[in-house]
């Protein structure tokens, strides 16, 4: 089965620090994900890569940015961390963009902002 | 971009029986892919079941199984002989045939199995 590691379960930041959100992926698949995930509003992309130093923006890019330099990982980076972005935060990954291949989701990080 | 509704925010359902999750979708395509996914509290989310709109035929997996109408554009998923192991957050989510790295996801149900 294909793995999607996140590395921390729970984080806890101050306003305005810098934090990364690793994401790494066993399979070697293609595409790489970033959800942020609020009550309410189900899932919601913020950016994902379909290769190696490749990224598109999703729907709340604003205030992150990734980065992916090797093909089995995916970071999120919060330049300067706000109150606003205290949520649970979701890796996924797939084989290709065929759309036929499924999400494969890491267990998520909780990030609080004080 | 489509869109993906999921009107019951809960849903409750006594063990052993059977509940529909509903899912509504807007696109314009004729041509995608359908998901149910399952959030257990505090666990990963996994595939529960998907759907090709090009099939006809309603997706299974063992107790699991789709409503698809693709006029209606609506995607309801049954889950038959509840088991308290169903408890979870489920997520209804369409996905393009042409541009697939897209996924669109609706706002989810929070389904509470009864003993």
């Amino acid at each position: 089965d294909v793995k999607v590691t996140q590395s921390s379960r729970y984080l806890v930041k101050r306003t305005g620090e810098k934090v990364f959100l690793e994401c790494v992926q066993d399979m070697d698949h293609e595409n790489m994900f970033w959800y942020r995930q609020d009550p309410g509003l189900g899932l919601r992309l913020i950016y994902f890569s379909y290769d190696v130093k490749m990224k598109e923006k999703g729907d709340i890019p604003e205030g992150y940015s990734v980065s992916r330099e090797k093909k089995e990982r995916f970071s999120l980076i919060l330049e300067s961390a706000s109150t606003n972005q205290t949520s649970m935060y979701l890796c996924a990954s797939s084989l290709t963009g065929d759309g036929a291949n499924v999400l494969t989701f890491g267990a998520g990080s909780r990030l609080t902002v004080l | 971009a489509q869109t993906v509704t999921q009107s019951q925010p809960e849903m409750s359902v006594q063990e052993a029986e059977t509940v529909t999750l509903s899912c509504t979708y807007d696109t314009s395509e004729s041509d995608y892919y359908l998901f149910w996914y399952k959030q257990p509290p505090s666990r990963q989310m996994i595939l529960v079941i998907r759907q090709e709109a090009y099939k006809q035929q309603n997706a299974t997996e063992n107790r699991f199984s789709v409503n698809f109408q693709k006029a209606a554009k609506s995607f309801s998923l049954k889950i038959s002989d509840s088991q308290l192991g169903d408890a979870a957050m489920y997520f209804c989510a369409y996905r393009s045939w042409v541009t697939g790295n897209q996924f669109y996801f609706g706002t989810g149900t929070s389904l509470t199995v009864i003993p």
